[in-house]
C-alpha cells in the first residue's frame, strides 16, 4: 500500500518553543492530508484538513494560530506547534488520501510524539 | 454527520473468532465503511473496507447488512498480536472536503 512518513517520530522541547512536524506521502500525490491529535487512552481527534495550495480547514476548537499547517506541495504537509506548552504534549498523526472516495485509500503516518517540558 | 458507535472493549482468547459490531445509523449513500487497527504509539493501519454485503481479505471479513446502518468486523482465529484498538469509520462531507472522524474504537484484548 501507499506510504506516509512522519518526521520526527518523537520530539522533546522546552515550553515556549515551536516544533515542526513533517508529513510526507512517499509514493503518491496527496492533494488532501489530515492532521490528528491523540492523547493517551483516547481516540484520534481530527485537528484540521490540509489542502495543497490553499489554507487548511480547522476543526472547531482548534486554534489555527497555535497549530500552523502548511501544504506547499502534493507530497508534503507540515504542522507547526507554536509556543508549545506542556498541555500540547500529545501524539500527532497525519494521514493522506490517494483516491477520491470519501473513505477510500486513506493511509496514516507512524505518528509523532511531542513532549513539552 | 455520520457517527459510529462501537463497544468500548472486548476480551477474547487465542484461536477464537472475534466479531466487533459498529453502528452507523446516519451513513450517507456514497459512504464506504472502513476499519482500522491501531497499536500503541503507532498510526492506524487499514484492515478492510466495504460498501455492502460481505468483503473478505487475508486478515478479516466485513459483513454489512442491506440497510448499511451497521457493520461487523470478523477476525478469524485471533492471536496475541491482534491485541489492539479497532476503529470503524464512515466518511463525512463538509463544505466539499471529505474527512474522517474517529469514534471511540474498540479495545480488543487477546489472552493466552
Amino acid at each position: 500500500g501507499a506510504v506516509v512518513s512522519q518526521h520526527p517520530s518523537w520530539v522533546i522541547c522546552k515550553s515556549g518553543t515551536s516544533v515542526k512536524i513533517e508529513c510526507r506521502s512517499l509514493d503518491f500525490q496527496a492533494t488532501t492530508m489530515f492532521w490528528y491529535r491523540q492523547f493517551p487512552k483516547q481516540s484520534l481527534m481530527l485537528m484540521a484538513t490540509s489542502n495543497e495550495g490553499s489554507k487548511a480547514t480547522y476543526e472547531q476548537g482548534v486554534e489555527k494560530d497555535k497549530f500552523l499547517i502548511n501544504h506547499a506541495s502534493l507530497t508534503l504537509s507540515t504542522l507547526t506547534v507554536t509556543s508549545a506548552h506542556p498541555e500540547d504534549s500529545s501524539f500527532y498523526i497525519c494521514s493522506a488520501r490517494t483516491g477520491a472516495r470519501s473513505t477510500g485509500e486513506l493511509f496514516f503516518g507512524e505518528g509523532s510524539r511531542l513532549t513539552v517540558l | 454527520l455520520a457517527k459510529t458507535t462501537q463497544p468500548i472493549s472486548m476480551d477474547s482468547y487465542e484461536g477464537q473468532e472475534v466479531n466487533i459490531t459498529c453502528s452507523h445509523n446516519n451513513i450517507a449513500t456514497n459512504d464506504y465503511i472502513t476499519w482500522y487497527q491501531q497499536f500503541p504509539s503507532q498510526g492506524p493501519r487499514f484492515i478492510i473496507q466495504g460498501y455492502k454485503t460481505k468483503v473478505t481479505n487475508e486478515v478479516a471479513s466485513l459483513f454489512i447488512p442491506a440497510d448499511r446502518k451497521s457493520s461487523t468486523l470478523s477476525l478469524p482465529r485471533v492471536s496475541l498480536s491482534d491485541t489492539a484498538v479497532y476503529y470503524c469509520l464512515v466518511g463525512e462531507e463538509n463544505t466539499g472536503f471529505q474527512k474522517l472522524v474517529f469514534g471511540t474504537g474498540t479495545r480488543l484484548l487477546v489472552s493466552p
